[in-house]
């Protein structure tokens, strides 16, 4: 029952490459997200789908984009990384509204120097 | 997102201690997520709540809905050295909402 899957689980990238950060999930849920975690902030929202083909922007999407072909999989693009976006990447999936339980992967850890 | 204040920031733990921590905001939620993060993985959700005044178990977690709707507090008796990490209250945004807003953590560490 493999839940929320990440790939990879660390990464290192250089300021101005680009990066795909992949995440699957079989829970055969709507509601896939991505979030940011940076010490002492919590988890930020960057951008969110609620089924294949719709995508939005949460709280911190600037250098991030998105897509979502296919209800499994939602992954999220780094389109030229900067030492900001240092941080670690979790995405979750989640039931419908109002039992808006989300299931959290392990998370990709990011550097960017 | 709505903010949302955890209280305390940090506590340490002596095994065998019944520790409690909050959550509190300036709108009503109609609904209340905890989640404990252990060290290199992703959140786990322990207890959802969905009704003023709820009180909700899980093992040794205990969980309450505030009856303000304002508030949710998470209760640990007989602390064991596992349970450290990090708690984080998360809520959706309104009613029908997928988008939820997390607390920045309550980090519980084991007294030496």
């Amino acid at each position: 029952n493999a839940g929320v899957t990440q790939t990879p689980k660390f990464q290192v990238l250089k300021t101005g490459q680009s990066m795909t950060l992949q995440c699957a999930q079989d829970m055969n849920h709507e509601y896939m997200s991505w979030y940011r975690q940076d010490p002492g902030m919590g988890l930020r929202l960057i951008h969110y789908s609620v089924g294949a083909g719709i995508t939005d922007q949460g709280e911190v999407p600037n250098g991030y984009n998105v897509s979502r072909s296919t209800t499994e999989d939602f992954p999220l693009r780094l389109l030229s990384a900067a030492p900001s976006q240092t941080s670690v990447y979790f995405c979750a999936s989640g039931r419908d509204p109002p039992n808006t339980e989300a299931f959290f992967g392990q998370g990709t850890r990011l550097t960017v120097v | 997102g709505q903010q949302l204040n955890q209280s305390p920031q940090s506590m340490f733990i002596q095994e065998g201690e019944d520790v409690s921590m909050n959550c509190t905001s300036s709108s009503i939620f109609n609904t209340w997520l905890w989640y404990k993060q252990d060290p290199g993985e992703g959140p786990v959700l322990l207890i959802a709540l969905y009704k003023a005044g709820e009180l909700t178990s899980n093992g040794r977690l205990t969980a309450q809905f505030g009856i303000t709707r304002k508030d949710s507090f998470l209760n640990i008796s007989a602390s064991i050295p596992s349970d450290v990490g990090i708690y984080f209250c998360a809520g959706p945004n309104s009613l029908n909402d997928y988008k939820l807003s997390f607390g920045a953590g309550t980090t519980v560490t084991v007294r030496a």
